[in-house]
């Protein structure tokens, strides 16, 4: 079965740090771009960050350019976001997902999510 | 960045209606728009891509249609399981994969 499953949510004071995990399973996990997407409370989708399969190219919403890395373990089958100097809109369920196309080249093409993890809810407050 | 917004922002109809969802891009996409269902608490679902593609396991009273700035997400028959969010994602050649503000749809 195609599973995502994030980890690493909680509270944190504005300013602070945290990192998600997304651990896959069931699918050839290095073939295949990711993704972060967040949800504030009562609000919409917002995409936050994708990379490629390799790792080697990442591309970022301007809302969390230069604050949010997203990288990728292929050894471990594990997705990253590390975010830095959060702020209390970044207040959000955050859901990793998987590009439905393996190989997409995230710097020239998006795609659909077709599996979603589970969600980690991220608090940023004092 | 190329804005994608549906309409309604919600609607209410009875069991067995036909429910039709618009979204329209700002630009041209060609058909690389999906639709996902997000039920209350729950994680979205992606139910349509490629504008018309039914994603597997998906009931048949779903479908999509359009190409180029406007598409629609038809029910043809709505089912209280229905009850959801609705959202439109681009997806062309240019990030972001941006998404619509969502159309909530309840029963009447």
């Amino acid at each position: 079965e195609v599973q995502l499953l994030e980890s690493g949510g909680g509270l944190v004071q504005p300013g602070g740090s945290l990192r998600l995990s997304c651990a896959a399973s069931g699918f050839t996990f290095s073939s295949y771009a990711m993704s972060w997407v967040r949800q504030a409370p009562g609000k919409g989708l917002e995409w936050v960050s994708a990379i490629s399969g390799s790792g080697g190219s990442t591309y970022y919403a301007d809302s969390v350019k230069g604050r949010f890395t997203i990288s990728r373990d292929n050894s471990k089958n594990t997705l990253y976001l590390q975010m830095n100097s959060l702020r209390a809109e970044d207040t959000a369920v955050y859901y990793c997902a998987k590009f439905v196309h393996p190989f997409v080249v995230v710097t020239a093409e998006t795609d659909a999510f077709d599996i979603w993890g589970q969600g980690t809810m991220v608090t940023v407050s004092s | 960045d190329i804005q994608m917004t549906q309409s309604p922002s919600s609607l209410s109809a009875s069991v067995g209606d036909r429910v039709t969802i618009t979204c329209r891009a700002s630009q041209g996409i060609s058909n690389y728009l999906a639709w996902y269902q997000q039920k209350p608490g729950k994680v979205p679902k992606l139910l349509i891509y490629a504008a018309s593609t039914l994603q597997s396991g998906v009931p048949s009273r779903f479908s999509g249609s359009g190409s180029g700035t406007d598409f629609t997400l038809t029910i043809s028959s709505l089912q209280p399981e229905d009850v959801a969010t609705y959202y439109c994602q681009k997806y062309n050649s240019a990030p972001p994969p941006t998404f619509g503000q969502g159309t909530k749809v309840e029963i009447k």
